[in-house]
Order: C-alpha cells, then structure tokens, then sequence
C-alpha cells in the first residue's frame, strides 16, 4: 500500500532565510508525486508535481521540489521564505492507474520576523 | 473564472441530524473526491467518483453517502451515523483524461462542520 511520511510537524523559519520540507514515500513503482499548500480555514493550492522526467521540478511562488528514487524522497524548498510562506504543507502520493492519493500528516511552518 | 465551490463555508449539526455538504466544479473535469481532515492526520478520501452515477468509497466512508447525478455537482451527507462529525471537509476534482488516473487534483475553499 501507498503511504506517505512528512517526518516535521512544526518548522520555524526566520524571512528570507532558505526552507526545506522532507517527504519520504512508499510505493512500489515510480510514484506520482504533489506538494499543495493551505492557508489557515482554506482549501488545498496545488504548488508542483512530479510525474516523470527531469528530477527537480519547479513550481510556483517559488518553490522546487526534488524527486530522489533511491531514496523514496521528494524534499520541497525555497530558497528565501517570505511571511506570506507561513501555511500548512502537505505532499500526497499516488499510483497512475488509480484515482486515490495518499496524503501525509503535514508540516506547519511558521515564518518569524 | 473556472473553479469549485462548497457551501455552506460553516454548517452545524445537531445530534441524530443528517446534513448535506454541496460541491460544485465548473472545470468540466470528469472525476470529483470528498476527504475529510483532522488535525495533525492530513486528508482522509471519504468517497470519490470517476463518472456520472457512479462512486466509489473511500477509506472512511461509513455514516456518509454521496450522490453523482450531474457531472458538476457531487453533494456529501453527513449522516446520524456518524458519530464523530467535526471536521473540516474538502472536495476536489480532476480531469481524467484517460492517459492517467492520478492526474492532479484541485480543491474547494472547504466546510467546516461543527456539532452542537
């Protein structure tokens, strides 16, 4: 079965300072692979995703996310984090012959003055 | 401007009350989802459907129902059955376009359920 683990409940980052959210995965073949971010009472925004091809993939606001088979890894980042950053992120995985994606627990991140 | 919609934003229930959750996507895209999340457990897929009259439950689908009889709307209830109802409630939608079936998904603004 799918699964997905985001290892960080809580990240405290300062402005402008870099950002990186882990995701580990477990799927038996090449997965496909989301990041979406949500803002406090709203829905889910779509901010990348990994289906094949180039390895590191870009996406809005900013952020990149980069797809490591051999470690069943797809870490999302930013360079500098910027307040408007501070939500709530999770990475979902799913198969390419079924509807259902799986979605980790989440990763709150803070962004401090 | 193309997107989905769900209201009520905010929806009470009382004990041994049924209660309907409305989604609505003028995206046109063939497969629609509800999942409901908890604090600190992510989304959990409650019922999804791939076409028109028909839907397929989720991994917590006991005490709702759903219906699919038109392409853009795909409206959850909430029934007395289910004993532990406040949540927040998101509905999402996909296009299918028959190459793959994990094709991304977009997301409602959501509804937040409360018990009184």
């Amino acid at each position: 079965a799918q699964s997905v683990t985001q290892p960080d409940i809580h990240i405290t980052v300062s402005e402008g300072a870099s950002l990186e959210l882990r995701c580990n995965y477990s799927y038996g073949a090449t997965p496909y692979l989301f990041w979406y971010v949500q803002s406090p009472g709203q829905g889910l925004q779509l901010l990348l995703k990994y289906f094949s091809g180039d390895t590191l993939v870009q996406g809005i606001k900013g952020f990149e996310a980069e797809f490591k088979r051999s470690q069943s890894s797809f870490n999302l980042r930013k360079p500098s984090v910027h307040w408007s950053d501070a939500a709530e992120y999770f990475c979902a995985v799913g198969p390419s012959n079924d509807y259902k994606l799986s979605f980790g627990a989440g990763t709150t991140v803070t962004v401090r003055a | 401007d193309g997107g989905i919609t769900q209201s009520p934003k905010y929806l009470f229930r009382k004990e041994g009350q049924n209660v309907t959750l409305s989604c609505e996507q003028n995206l046109n895209h063939d497969a629609m989802y509800w999942y409901r999340q908890d604090p600190g457990q992510g989304l959990r897929l409650i019922y999804y459907s791939q076409i028109v009259n028909d839907f397929q439950k989720g991994d917590i689908a006991e005490g709702y129902s759903v219906s699919r009889e038109k392409k853009e709307s795909f409206p959850l209830t909430v029934t007395s059955a289910q004993k532990n109802p406040t949540a927040f409630y998101l509905c999402a939608s996909s296009q299918g376009d028959g190459l793959s079936r994990a094709e991304t998904q977009y997301f409602g603004p959501g509804t937040r359920l409360l018990v009184l």
